[in-house]
């Protein structure tokens, strides 16, 4: 039972354009919501988070869109660059009744061409 | 240093053997959890360490996975009695807690301990 998805294993853009990840996720529970990077043999690294009081929220090239009536959200990246290909994982949380554990979905390989 | 560290970077051993496996989370980091990720998979939630509250152990596979932390601080993920499915990359992540703000609390990884079961 995958309560996160990322029905795209991979992406492939060209630099300077925009890329987009996308998320699905099952459970009404969930009320926060974050994007990871990881690069080869790294841990994962924190790049946005969003509640499920907003609808948007934006840092830098990065943006995360929350449609909670869809169950979806999504992170746009632009302009792309080649230093943004990585896996990106989102990643789910029932913040208020059980915080801390975090749902992932499987991950989406990003590849930015020059 | 700065971040979440984990060692051994790389595990290898045999079925049946015991592995131990550390974390330092960041300094004044309350709540620690212990994710692993299996070849091809997202990362799974194991154990959830918050203060001196009981740990949420809800995600450990089974009862040959145990931790502690101790002094609220580093943590020993322990698997007894390794089987080749155990093979993964064991992740740790540390986070701030308190505070009315979700911007205190995304998880901080380590690199993770690269585990193979032989």
């Amino acid at each position: 039972d995958q309560q996160v998805k990322q029905n795209s294993p991979s992406l492939s853009v060209q630099e300077g354009r925009i890329s987009i990840l996308n998320c699905d996720y099952t459970n009404s529970m969930f009320d926060y919501f974050l994007w990871y990077k990881k690069y080869p043999a790294e841990g994962p690294t924190f790049l946005i988070s969003i509640s499920s009081i907003k609808d948007k929220n934006e840092d830098g090239r990065f943006t995360v869109f929350l449609n909670k009536s869809a169950k979806h959200l999504s992170l746009h990246i632009v302009p792309s660059q080649p230093g943004d290909s990585a896996v990106y994982f989102c990643a789910a949380s029932p913040f208020h009744t059980s915080y801390g554990k975090l749902t992932f979905g499987q991950g989406t390989i990003l590849t930015v061409h020059p | 240093g700065a971040g979440v560290s984990q060692s051994p970077s790389n595990k290898v051993t045999e079925k049946g053997k015991d592995v131990e496996l550390r974390c330092d989370p960041i300094s004044g980091h309350t709540a620690l959890y212990w994710y692993r990720q299996s070849l091809g998979q997202g990362l799974e939630f194991l154990i959830y360490f918050q203060g001196n509250s009981a740990p949420d152990k809800s995600g450990l596979p089974s009862d040959r996975f145990s931790a502690e932390r101790t002094g609220g601080s580093v943590s020993t993920l322990t698997i007894q009695r390794t089987q080749q499915e155990d093979s993964a990359v064991y992740l740790c992540a540390s986070s701030r807690t308190g505070g009315s703000s979700y911007s205190n609390q995304p998880q901080h990884f380590g690199d993770g301990t690269r585990l193979s079961i032989l």
